[in-house]
């Protein structure tokens, strides 16, 4: 089934350490997205990517890198994780500018 | 900068009953916008969007809702809520970069339905 793949789905990591989310497409999207679901503050977005090779940040960049070497991959990287990283975090992609987002499943990550 | 408000945090009604459910928008150009729907520890899907043309958009599960350029808002609504449609919704305004639609979400709302 053609969609958004999310890795993990739920990880528990320690203070300081470094940590990679991973996201995989299959429909060939060129626009890539990463956001953070917090309870009552909705969905925010960190980091996007318009298409292979280019990146751009988002409402709350700080702490978190991207990267986008193929039009299928768009990892989530957390240098050195702090407990207000804990979040649940959303890959998404749209084909274009008037297309609307798919969303993957989440990833639940809680940093102690 | 866009922005969305959504001012109920929580609504309950009955199956049944009709829904509305409110959405204000800020943007300083023509809005792109968009409803999702999410179920406990599930993703995002998407309920229907407004790009252009006819401000009554119909989508999936039975929802619609109306663009009003006037106030501002874009409410979703339903006729006849079914249990099932218990989950948490989410209005977003989509900013453009490129080929990306960078989404702006509101605070969400979250339906209870009673039997």
């Amino acid at each position: 089934i053609a969609g958004i793949t999310q890795a993990p789905t739920s990880q528990i990591l320690a203070a300081g350490r470094r940590m990679t989310l991973r996201c995989t497409q299959d429909m060939r999207h060129n626009a890539m997205y990463w956001y953070r679901q917090d309870l009552g503050l909705g969905l925010r977005l960190i980091h996007y990517s318009n298409t292979a090779g280019t990146t751009g940040k988002g409402e709350v960049p700080d702490g978190y890198s991207v990267s986008r070497a193929n039009t299928d991959d768009f990892p989530l990287t957390l240098a050195s994780a702090v407990p207000s990283q804990t979040s649940v975090y959303f890959c998404a992609s749209s084909e274009n500018r008037y297309t609307e987002a798919f969303f993957g499943q989440g990833t639940r990550l809680t940093v102690v | 900068a866009q922005s969305v408000t959504q001012p109920d945090i929580h609504i309950t009604v009955s199956e049944g009953a009709s829904l509305e459910l409110r959405c204000n928008y800020s943007y300083g150009a023509t809005p792109y916008l968009f409803w999702y729907v999410q179920s406990p520890g599930q993703g995002l899907q998407l309920l229907l969007k407004y790009f252009s043309g006819d401000t009554l958009v119909q989508g999936i599960k039975g929802f619609e809702a109306e663009f009003k350029r006037s106030q501002s808002s874009f409410n979703l609504r339903k006729p006849s809520v079914h249990w099932s449609d218990a989950a948490e919704y989410f209005c977003a305004v989509g900013a453009y970069t490129g080929t990306a639609s960078k989404l702006t979400f509101g605070t969400g709302t979250r339906l209870q339905v009673t039997l």
